[in-house]
């Protein structure tokens, strides 16, 4: 079945700073992949997600690469700020109605 | 709009007591569900999923199990729970056809003594 590794586990920045956030994945199936946010004590939501027919994807600070060739695809956070710090997971998933998550990023934003 | 909803909020149950944790959407019609277990610190682990009435995917075998009596109500069951069943139990729902897009409901933490 899928596996989906993310690194690191922990990432501490500076504010201002960019974050970056890297997702593998195991099977080439996979076509969907989606990037959610929990802050302290709440639910994940989806902040953005990108498809495997797009390299790229970007929404205000928050960017998404996929490289399908190598089965990774990555998470970029510009101009990082305080509300920023979260955990976030990413994801995987194909045509079997369900998504595989990464372990999660412990991003922490330093004032 | 859509709301999900799940209880109870906090649970804590002896070992070896039985469970059952409710998760009911508003909103919407013949949804995907979902049941996740968070452990302290750690990621998201899909317990069952199920796209319809009475179909019920397992993805990780143990001593919990999952019904879904009705289009839009999600039950996670245990006969006996074991101290390992402890953790974060998120409910979740998609759109038939985009299980990348879900919504999570609130969460129960679930405490085993």
């Amino acid at each position: 079945g899928e596996n989906v590794e993310q690194h690191p586990s922990t990432l501490s920045v500076q504010e201002g700073d960019s974050a970056v956030i890297k997702c593998t994945y195991s099977d080439s199936a996979s076509n969907y992949f989606p990037w959610y946010k929990q802050e302290l004590g709440k639910r994940p939501q989806l902040i953005i997600d990108i498809r495997s027919n797009v390299g790229e994807k970007k929404d205000q600070r928050i960017a998404v690469t996929l490289n399908k060739t190598a089965k990774h695809f990555s998470l970029h956070i510009t101009e990082t700020q305080p509300e920023d710090s979260a955990v976030y997971f990413c994801a995987a998933g194909w045509g079997a109605q369900k998504l595989v998550f990464g372990q999660g990023t412990r991003l922490t934003i330093n004032p | 709009s859509q709301t999900i909803h799940q209880w109870p909020a906090t649970l804590v149950q002896p070992v070896g007591s039985p469970l059952s944790l409710e998760c009911t959407v508003e909103g919407t019609s013949n949804p995907n569900l979902y049941w996740y277990r968070q452990a302290a610190g750690r990621g998201l682990q899909l317990l069952f999923y199920s796209v319809g009435i009475g179909q019920i995917s397992s993805e990780v075998p143990q001593n919990l199990s999952a019904s879904r009596p009705q289009d839009r109500q999600f039950i996670l069951s245990s006969k006996k729970l074991l101290l390992s069943d402890s953790g974060f139990y998120l409910c979740a729902w998609s759109v038939r056809g985009r299980p990348y897009e879900q919504y999570f409901g609130p969460g129960t933490r679930l405490t085993v003594t």
